[in-house]
């Protein structure tokens, strides 16, 4: 089945730092790949997806590009804010694990001003 | 629904006890899923629904729980006889199918806490 592996946290960063937290998957097949995002007492939500290699999901500031060949889809920030403080998770969709979203182990971002 | 709303939004139940958690999923959504998250352990998949079919219940820790959705919309998840192991947050999702590239929407939770 799918696997992902997230940059493990905690990870503690100055306001307008630059962030990267890392994502690779394995999957077989042609995932679609995702972040979620968990705010301090909020329900997880969407952040961005990609869906074909080479793609390229963006919001709030946040990118992530598709590597097919490299398996990866690590999440970047040029500059965090306080309001950024919150759990990321990969997750591959699709290939295999059809209907079944694989999520990595969360990475804990704090910012502070 | 305009959302998945998911009730009770906290329970505490001694061990031994049997508890449900329900999930109304967005209308229309055939999909639905039911994951864990427990401290430390991130998020854990348990059960997904297409419609009221269950293809895959390889996430479920052991025959004390089960789920079942009827009418293509609100699911229950069944625990019985509670262990303090299975204090956590259960989670469900909905999505318009099993499509891969199908963006899951979460309810807000139900907080289980066996004492």
């Amino acid at each position: 089945g799918d696997s992902v592996t997230q940059m493990e946290g905690p990870v503690t960063l100055s306001e307008e730092a630059f962030l990267t937290i890392n994502c690779t998957y394995t999957a077989t097949g042609y995932p679609s790949l995702f972040w979620y995002v968990q705010y301090p007492g909020e329900g997880l939500q969407l952040l961005l997806k990609a869906t074909k290699a080479d793609d390229k999901g963006s919001n709030k500031g946040f990118e992530a590009t598709y590597r097919k060949e490299t398996t990866s889809f690590h999440l970047e920030k040029g500059s965090v804010q306080v309001s950024d403080s919150a759990v990321y998770f990969c997750a591959p969709g699709g290939g295999t694990s059809y209907g079944k979203l694989t999520f990595g182990q969360g990475t804990i971002l704090t910012v502070h001003p | 629904g305009a959302g998945v709303s998911q009730s009770p939004s906290n329970k505490v139940t001694e061990k031994g006890k049997d508890v449900e958690l329900r999930c109304d999923p967005i209308s229309g959504h055939t999909a639905l899923y039911w994951y864990r998250q427990s401290l430390g352990q991130g998020l854990e998949f348990l059960i997904y629904f297409q419609g009221n079919s269950a293809p895959d219940k390889s996430g479920l820790p052991s025959d004390r729980f089960s789920a079942e959705r009827t009418g293509g919309s609100v699911s229950t998840l069944t625990i019985q006889r509670t262990q303090q192991e299975d204090s956590a947050v259960y989670l469900c999702a909905s999505s318009p199918s099993l499509d891969g590239a199908n963006v899951l929407t979460f309810g807000a939770g139900s907080r289980l806490t066996v004492l």
